[in-house]
């Protein structure tokens, strides 16, 4: 069993609608969480940062954590067609050091 | 003010080949971590470096090194290249400020092992 799952997609949605992505995990350690988005032939960038347990809200992205339940999800109000890339959600025991990610779900928002 | 930088962008080499793929990190950070991603999967840690040292290593074999200089730029070695190798490889640098550190990646190595 993988320390991190993804749904790897494809997901595809019209322009304007709510996306909502999602990771499970298995290390309770985990106290850091991270989404990423990477476009294709790109590095990811870094979208969201969470410590610990709660939401946290940037603009059109909304990032909750459930360390209880071990699942973290990232929503994305309004979705725009530049919003279509690869989503991977990452996450460490310590606030330095080694990335573990999930397998990354693709999305297409479609005009 | 440049972001994180790797050279070379694409690289195609032979099986038993070895390879250095080069990284130089954003002005101001000090660490670089390198991960590995195969085709359709997330990243996959290899080792992270601060103050020339290697601080922490992830589930890679020994034909996979590393080096940090100086001026906190990096290299990623991999010797007796094997087919699996074939990825892009990500360079990531960081520094840690209020209790946190964010890695910041470049656009990567694609290397092709033949």
């Amino acid at each position: 069993q993988k320390e991190v799952e993804q749904d790897p997609g494809p997901l595809s949605v019209p322009e304007g609608a709510i996306v909502s992505l999602n990771c499970t995990y298995s290390n309770s350690a985990f106290q850091y969480f991270m989404w990423y988005r990477q476009y294709s032939r790109k590095g990811p960038e870094l979208l969201m940062y969470t410590y610990s347990s709660g939401n946290k809200e940037d603009g059109r992205f909304t990032a909750q954590v459930d360390k209880s339940s071990k699942y973290i999800s990232l929503f994305i109000r309004d979705s725009q067609p530049s919003d279509s890339a690869t989503y991977l959600c990452a996450m460490s025991e310590g606030n330095t050091g080694k990335l573990i990610f999930g397998q990354g779900t693709t999305l297409q928002v479609k005009p | 003010d440049a972001g994180v930088t790797q050279s070379p962008t694409h690289l195609i080499k032979t099986r038993g080949q070895q390879v250095t793929l080069r990284c130089s990190p954003k002005s101001g950070h000090d660490t670089v971590s390198w991960y590995q991603q195969a085709l359709g999967q997330g990243p996959q840690f290899i080792f992270q470096y601060y103050e020339e040292e290697e601080r922490q290593r992830g589930n890679f074999p020994d034909r996979f090194s590393g080096h940090q200089f100086p001026n906190y730029s990096s290299e990623l070695n991999v010797n007796a290249l094997l087919l699996g190798d074939s990825a892009l490889y990500l360079c990531a640098s960081s520094f840690v400020a209020g209790g946190r550190e964010t890695q910041y990646f470049g656009p990567g190595t694609r290397l092709l092992v033949l």
